[in-house]
């Protein structure tokens, strides 16, 4: 069964520094998301990507963030210069959405990244 | 704008008693509504989804849920439960934006505990 796999599972860096998170999607798929999950509360989404180019951003995601599809199969998180506050979970998602967006298609989830700074 | 109330932060029940998750959500229009499962260590798995139809939906490992307009509901039951069932469920629900792009806006979440 196709899967949505994210890389590392676990990353802890010290504040300040620069982050990338890896996502490799579902093969066949279009449409790209980040959400993330800071511990105890929920599921907030963050970004997300079409086309090669970002569709729909959250207020989270602001200037410290940037997506990119490097290749044809990789779709990266970056966050620039990290803060304490943004330790959580980080989750990848992919669909299959067509030219005309429907809530007929299933967003598929990875397994997530925690994200820890110190 | 659109949400999701998971009322229940917390709920432990006996493995082999039925289970009741509660979900209420708020949006203008239709609602395509989601319940997902994250095991400990795991991403979002999805376990099952109305988008219309049958307002009683059959999802995997022997969950169903029930939408309920009138009440702006769609809780989530299982009728005995596992020990594997132990993990953190979430509601959500889909919404196509001003854009036109969807969306997901998922609740707070419910964390399940099984005592033997």
């Amino acid at each position: 069964e196709p899967e949505v796999t994210q890389t590392p599972s676990h990353q802890v860096t010290q504040m300040g520094q620069e982050v990338i998170l890896r996502c490799v999607p579902i093969s066949n798929h279009l449409y790209f998301y980040w959400y993330r999950q800071i511990l105890g509360q929920k599921v907030e989404f963050l970004v997300s990507f079409y086309n090669n180019e970002i569709s729909e951003k959250s207020e989270i995601f602001d200037d410290q963030f940037s997506v990119e599809r490097p290749d044809g199969s990789n779709f990266t998180l970056k966050i620039r210069s990290t803060k304490l506050e943004d330790s959580a979970m980080y989750f990848c998602a992919s669909s299959d959405q067509g030219a005309t967006p429907s809530m007929n298609t299933e967003a598929f989830f990875g397994q997530g990244t925690r994200l820890t700074v110190v | 704008a659109q949400s999701v109330t998971q009322p229940d932060i917390h709920i432990t029940v006996s493995e082999g008693a039925s289970l009741e998750l509660r979900c209420n959500y708020s949006y203008g229009a239709t609602p395509y509504l989601f319940w997902y499962v994250q095991s400990p260590g795991q991403g979002l798995q999805l376990l099952l989804k109305y988008f219309s139809g049958d307002t009683l939906v059959q999802g995997i490992k022997g969950f169903e849920a029930e939408f309920k307009r009138s009440q702006s509901s769609f809780n989530l039951r299982k009728p005995s439960v596992h020990w594997s069932d132990a993990a953190e469920y979430f509601c959500a629900v889909g919404f196509i934006r001003d854009t036109g792009r969807r969306a997901l806006t998922f609740g707070s979440g419910t964390r399940l505990q099984v005592q033997p």
